[in-house]
């Protein structure tokens, strides 16, 4: 069984510039949540997508958004990029909505803003 | 709001020795507690989980952890580490049953020494 899977594995990219990363969920699945991990703020929860709906949003600005596919992938977009949006961007899978759930995590995204 | 601490930034122990990371969380309710595995360069794996039920939860890679409401903690332990648990480890706590947001700590190193 496949697991989580997020493209790219890296990317690097200019400020100012936007960015959309993508993650596949475990087949299944149907809940993906997004986290940002960095040296300074450690894994903070970014938002949740279910059943293409977002149920939840981490304190984040405006520039981050995301959504989800009828088939449970799921995009994040980061728009006007800064150098603090250097970070690892991870995507979690769950087969439900709510903590009661486990969650997968993938590999994630390493962004790089120059 | 929920919270998760993890007091320890660094441990260092002999392989053979026996581990304990402690973790203590902030929560209004019934917690759903996790504690998950990070290699560097790689996303999370998910060692084991507190729903509910017995207090002693088994979890892969011999490891164990407690759930002791009176304390508020959730402590990892492993009777005998091996190198290859050299990691970053952090603690968990997850939403409510609508709510898939987790809070993480900051993190435990583990280094090994042979």
């Amino acid at each position: 069984k496949a697991g989580v899977t997020q493209t790219p594995r890296y990317l690097i990219k200019t400020r100012g510039q936007q960015v959309t990363l993508s993650c596949s969920p475990i087949s299944g699945h149907r809940s993906v949540s997004w986290y940002q991990q960095t040296p300074g703020q450690g894994l903070q929860f970014l938002f949740e997508y279910f059943s293409e709906t977002q149920r939840n949003k981490g304190n984040f600005p405006g520039r981050f958004s995301g959504r989800q596919f009828s088939n449970s992938r799921s995009e994040m977009n980061v728009s006007t990029l800064e150098l603090g949006d250097s970070a690892l961007y991870l995507c979690a899978s769950s087969t439900g909505q709510g903590g009661g759930y486990g969650y997968t995590f993938g590999s994630g995204t390493r962004l790089t803003v120059v | 709001a929920q919270s998760v601490t993890q007091p320890d930034i660094h441990i260092t122990v002999s392989e053979g020795a026996s581990l304990e990371l402690r973790c203590n969380y902030s929560y209004g309710a019934t917690p759903y507690l996790f504690w998950y595995v990070q290699s560097p360069g790689q996303g999370l794996q998910l060692l084991l989980k507190y729903f509910s039920g017995d207090t002693l939860v088994q979890g892969i890679k011999g490891f164990e952890a407690e759930f002791k409401r009176s304390q508020s903690s959730f402590n990892l332990r492993k009777p005998s580490v091996h190198w290859s648990d050299a990691a970053e480890y952090f603690c968990a706590v997850g939403g409510s049953r609508t709510a898939s947001k987790l809070t993480f700590g900051t993190g435990t190193r583990l280094q090994v020494t042979l």
